[in-house]
């Protein structure tokens, strides 16, 4: 069946811009999670949704950043006011329930750079 | 908080040899999962191998293997007989075994090269 898909592929924006971006997760995964891979800072959990409930969101790295998930499928990790520092790329995984030893299947990743 | 550690920022094998990564954690729990992932340049994250830390066993897929130590909180990959479809970032990865839904905690990553 098919993986877990991101769009879009690669976005370029400018500094102080909006961005969205998309993670449609494996069909019925019901947790999903978002993470951040920059040079400086690695790979680092940001948040993470079972259903449509996101439980924690400490894991944001400001308040500009904010996520969303809807009818238990796709979600949307939204940067307002993009600055340079958030030029990464952003990666989500699905898996089939939050139970910790559930894999977590990752998509291709959304490359965000920011001039 | 935990941390990983991955000291090998790259390796290099030729092909058809052993190589082996090394991972370090640091952790207070008793209970979690030990993970590697690999990241060709295509992006996606592929699970390469998983370790529950209650299993004294060491876990074995193919031509990965882990040795899973513990006590010093060691859990290093081998990669038998290297491909050249094995060249990647390879991750070593925690996650909580403990109540709460929590990510995975990944160390920096080291870059393998396999030499034709």
């Amino acid at each position: 069946g098919a993986g877990v898909s991101q769009s879009p592929s690669n976005k370029v924006t400018e500094k102080g811009k909006d961005v969205e971006l998309r993670c449609d997760p494996i069909s019925g995964h019901t947790a999903l999670y978002w993470y951040r891979q920059s040079l400086g800072q690695g790979l680092e959990f940001l948040i993470y949704f079972q259903g449509n409930s996101a439980p924690d969101k400490s894991g944001l790295p400001s308040d500009r950043f904010s996520a969303e998930r809807t009818g238990g499928s796709v979600s949307t990790l939204t940067i307002q006011r993009t600055q340079q520092e958030d030029s990464a790329v952003y990666l989500c995984a699905s898996s089939l329930g939050l139970a910790n030893y559930n894999e977590q299947f990752f998509g291709p990743g959304t490359r965000l750079t920011v001039l | 908080a935990q941390t990983v550690t991955q000291s090998q920022p790259e390796m290099s094998v030729q092909e058809a040899e052993t190589v082996t990564l090394s991972c370090t954690y640091d952790t207070s729990e008793s209970d979690y999962y030990l993970f590697w992932y690999k990241q060709p340049p295509s992006r996606q994250m592929i699970l390469v191998i998983r370790q529950e830390a209650y299993k004294q066993q060491n876990a074995t897929e193919n031509r990965f293997s882990v040795n899973f130590q513990k006590a010093a909180k060691s859990f290093s990959l081998k990669i038998s007989d290297s491909q050249l479809g094995d060249a990647a970032m390879y991750f070593c990865a925690y996650r909580s075994a403990g109540g709460g839904a929590d990510g995975l905690t990944f160390g920096k990553g080291t870059h393998l090269i396999i030499q034709p």
